[in-house]
């Protein structure tokens, strides 16, 4: 199974400031014929299911706030918030589904400094 | 709109078995694969399987030893999933959700609320 690790753990911004959060897979998603990063990102908040920001590593899922953009490809990934709104307090996922079963990273515990 | 709306919560001994529904509604129910996902307290996020829309077939994750089962009723647009021999590390919430691109390689666009489940003696 691809394994999938985020870092930092937690993360602690003050409301204005950007939030960056990294997540790497075991070996590559990228797929070479379609040129696509199979990586999603996910925010749950507390009591609430996962939901659905970012897919193809970078694609804004519709309804997700401009503030919210992913990067990178490969093996390594980034999910960045520009300005974090104290609604963006969360957990956040990384998930890849390039193979069989499809994992999640550990989670990052995204706080308000 | 799409919706997934999953039964209640459960409290089961160990050795015992559950089944979980999730009834989808606002799409086809043909046209999207439905995974199962579970999250124990403070955890993260486990994929457990999926059954095709047809239940002509289906992928469990290996982790679970044979103990899932997954089925579907067409008619209800409604996917079951089915754990047995339950012991304590086997509570969590479990998430049913619908998958986007792929059968199997997907990411998950919608989510039901989740069923908690609780195993204790």
């Amino acid at each position: 199974d691809i394994v999938m690790t985020q870092s930092p753990d937690s993360l602690a911004v003050s409301l204005g400031e950007r939030a960056t959060i990294n997540c790497q897979s075991s070996q590559t998603i990228l797929n070479g014929f379609n040129n696509k990063n199979y990586l999603a990102w996910y925010q749950q908040k507390p009591g609430q299911p996962p939901k659905l920001l970012i897919y193809w590593a970078s694609t804004r899922e519709s309804g997700v706030p401009d503030r919210f953009s992913g990067s990178g490809s490969g093996t390594d990934f980034t999910l960045t918030i520009s300005s974090l709104q104290a609604e963006d307090l969360a957990v956040y996922y990384c998930q890849q589904y390039y193979d069989f079963p499809v994992t999640f990273g550990q989670g990052t515990r995204l706080e308000i400094q | 709109q799409v919706q997934l709306v999953q039964s209640g919560p459960e409290v089961k001994k160990p050795g015992a078995s559950i089944k979980i529904s999730c009834k989808t509604s606002g799409y086809t129910f043909t046209t999207h694969y439905v995974h199962w996902v579970r999250q124990a307290p403070g955890q993260g996020l486990e994929w457990m399987g999926t059954i095709t829309p047809s239940g002509d077939a289906t992928n469990y994750a290996q982790w679970l030893w044979g103990r899932v089962s997954i089925t579907r009723d067409t008619s209800t647009s409604t996917v079951h999933m089915e754990l047995s021999s339950l012991r304590s590390e086997d509570t969590a919430v479990y998430y049913c959700a619908r998958a986007v691109f792929s059968p199997t390689n997907a990411f998950f666009d919608h989510w039901g609320q989740g069923t908690l489940v609780i195993v204790s003696s």
